[in-house]
């Protein structure tokens, strides 16, 4: 079955950087992007990016550009999200998630981690 | 503020029926489909409907989704104590070289 699984909760200083990955299994992982969103406490959720596993190729929200990296390790099946310049607003669960269709940028969020909590605090 | 503006809270008795209205543009809604995710405190996000109006296995008949022009929508029928959770509407957006959008949430509160 489909799964993807975090890295654990992390507490960061304001202005540190914090990378948070997600441990592909189940099914092709050069087949279907990874989106990467985040909530705040008590808040909505906010698209930050796509990572094509395949080629690396990324496309991030105009908030996040140049200050998010997202990027894979095929050998091990693994996307990573990194933040930097990280400030009290960034204190939020950042979640990936896998599309329905493979290769579809489009495509409904059908799989979605367990959920990373960064916490950034002096 | 979201770009996909949805009412920030939506309530119904147990038996009624309610609906979750989800607004949006020609970039977003107008020209892709519309998804809608169920959330319960503490847990991630789980697929309701997808392509506007379709269910993914295991989603009761009781949800259903559809969509016009820039608007769309999230009905629940036969409203049961344990659909009290978030909503969130959410679709593809082709401005700015392409970019997810979520509506803001709307909590449901089953009285």
């Amino acid at each position: 079955q489909v799964q993807l699984v975090q890295s654990g909760a992390e507490v960061k200083k304001p202005g540190a950087s914090v990378k948070v990955s997600c441990k592909a299994s189940g099914y092709t992982f050069n087949s279907y992007f990874i989106h990467w969103v985040r909530q705040a406490p008590g808040q909505g959720l906010e698209w930050m990016g796509i990572i094509n596993p395949s080629g690396g190729g990324t496309t991030y929200a105009q908030k996040f550009q140049g200050r998010v990296a997202m990027t894979r390790d095929t050998s091990t099946s693994t996307v990573y999200m990194e933040l930097s310049g990280l400030r009290s607003e960034d204190t939020a669960v950042y979640y990936c998630a896998r599309p329905r269709i493979s290769v579809s940028v489009t495509s409904s969020f059908d799989y979605w981690g367990q959920g990373t909590l960064v916490t950034v605090s002096s | 503020q979201s770009v996909l503006t949805q009412p920030p809270s939506a309530s119904g008795t147990p038996g009624q029926r309610v609906t979750i209205s989800c607004s949006g543009s020609r970039s977003n809604i107008g020209s892709n489909t519309v998804n809608w995710y169920q959330q319960l405190p503490g847990t991630a996000p789980k697929l309701l409907i997808y392509n506007n109006n379709q269910r993914p296995s295991g989603v009761p008949d009781r949800f259903s989704g559809s969509k016009s022009g820039t608007s769309a929508s999230l009905a629940i029928s036969g409203l049961q104590s344990e659909d009290e959770a978030d909503y969130y509407c959410a679709a593809w957006d082709d401005s700015l070289n392409g970019r997810g959008v979520f509506g803001g949430g709307t909590k449901l509160t089953v009285l």
